[in-house]
Parts: structure tokens; sequence; C-alpha cells
């Protein structure tokens, strides 16, 4: 089955713009989450997404945000673009609740922001 | 300002070597671990699980060994391949069952498998 399909897959955006990513999750999956990857923070989580609600953000300002559509996909939206938010953003699909809480993630292959 | 890049530990093998990766983590409420690998241009491919109510889990080449006590991960890989070459990233759920998604992870370790 087709794997976690992000777009763009690379995209230059200029300071004070706004980007939005889209996520579309194996079929099936109905958690996604986000995470940004940069050389010098590594892979920190951004938010998570299950039946359309937010469960968990992470430590990022409001100018990033998200939402998940009826049929698991996902975009988040990054407004007012700076320098540093330049990084691989990933999303990560997994089944949802399986009782334990805890899901294998599988990632997509990234969208590669760069702000100029 | 100029940012840092984080400075990556380094594994150098031959092929046919086994290798071992380290991790420490960080929270004691951590109830789920995960190995990852990330090739060049691609994004974080999982490769094995354990959980926290165990201290070994075998997979195909690879084993996860857990010491809960002094909080340290680690990955093996026997035989390793040129294939293997990677950043590989151990990563924790310490979220309970409030998250199927969120994960804290390590800062990666290069592995370097030389033919």
């Amino acid at each position: 089955k087709a794997g976690v399909t992000q777009t763009p897959r690379y995209l230059i955006k200029t300071r004070g713009q706004q980007v939005t990513l889209s996520c579309s999750p194996i079929s099936g999956h109905r958690s996604v989450s986000w995470y940004q990857q940069t050389p010098g923070q590594g892979l920190q989580f951004l938010f998570e997404y299950f039946s359309e609600t937010q469960r968990n953000k992470g430590n990022f300002p409001g100018r990033f945000s998200g939402r998940q559509f009826s049929n698991s996909r996902s975009e988040m939206n990054v407004s007012t673009l700076e320098l540093g938010d330049s990084a691989l953003y990933l999303c990560a699909s997994s089944l949802g609740p399986q009782g334990s809480g805890a899901n294998v993630l599988t990632f997509g292959a990234g969208s590669r922001l760069t702000v100029l | 300002g100029e940012s840092v890049g984080l400075h990556l530990p380094t594994l150098s093998v031959q092929e046919g070597d086994n290798s071992i990766i380290n991790c420490a983590y960080s929270n004691s409420a951590s109830d789920y671990f995960i190995w990852y690998k990330q090739e060049s241009g691609k994004g974080p491919q999982f490769i094995i699980d354990i959980r926290s109510n165990m201290d070994k889990r075998q997979g195909q080449r690879v084993t996860v060994l857990l010491n809960k006590t002094v909080k340290h991960l680690s990955l093996q890989i026997a035989a390793t391949q040129p294939g293997d070459s990677a950043v590989y990233f151990c990563a924790e759920n310490n979220a309970g069952g409030t998250s199927y998604g969120k994960l804290t992870f390590g800062q990666g370790t290069i592995l370097t498998v030389h033919p």
C-alpha cells in the first residue's frame, strides 16, 4: 500500500510569507503527527492530530498551526516565516488508539522548506 | 545569529562486523522506545521497538536492549552491510496513554559501513 505522501517536497519562501504543507497518511491510519528537523535542534515534535482534533502540541510559537480533515489528511501552516523556520518538515501517520497508546509511526519523505 | 549544528556521534565499521549504537533517554516514565533509521533525502524508517516491560527484543539482524535502571537503550546490528549506513535515532514515548504520535527523539548517531 502507498506510504505517507507529503507535498510539496521542496519549496522556497521569503521572510514574512506563509506556507502550507500537506500530508496524506497511509490508508486506514487515523493519527497524524508533524515534526520539524533541523541540523541545530534535531527532530522536534510539532503537533499530533486524531479524528480532526489536536491531541498534543509541541513547544512552538503560535505561527505554527495545523489541522486534520475527515479523511485523515492533514495540513500544517506556518505564518510570518522567519529564517529559522528553514527545515525539513516531516509528517508521520499511525493507526491510532489500539488500547496501549503506543503506535508505530510511519514517516513521509518530508517537505524541505527554505526561507530566504 | 548563526546556528550551531548538532555534533552527532559517529560509528564507523567494516562490512560484516557487528554494530552497537547506544542511546541514553531522559524520562523514567517513558514506556515505549523505538529505533529509526534515516537515509539521506528520506524520512525516518522504523527498525524495531520495545516496551518498558521488556529488556530485549530481536528482529531480523537487529536486537534492541533496554536497561531501565540506567535509562539506556542500545541497538545491535549483526553482520552490518553498506546499506545499513545511515543516521540512527532512538525515540521514546513518554506521553503515556494520551498520545499516539508524540515521540522525543535522541540526537542521532551516524553509522558508516565500509566495504
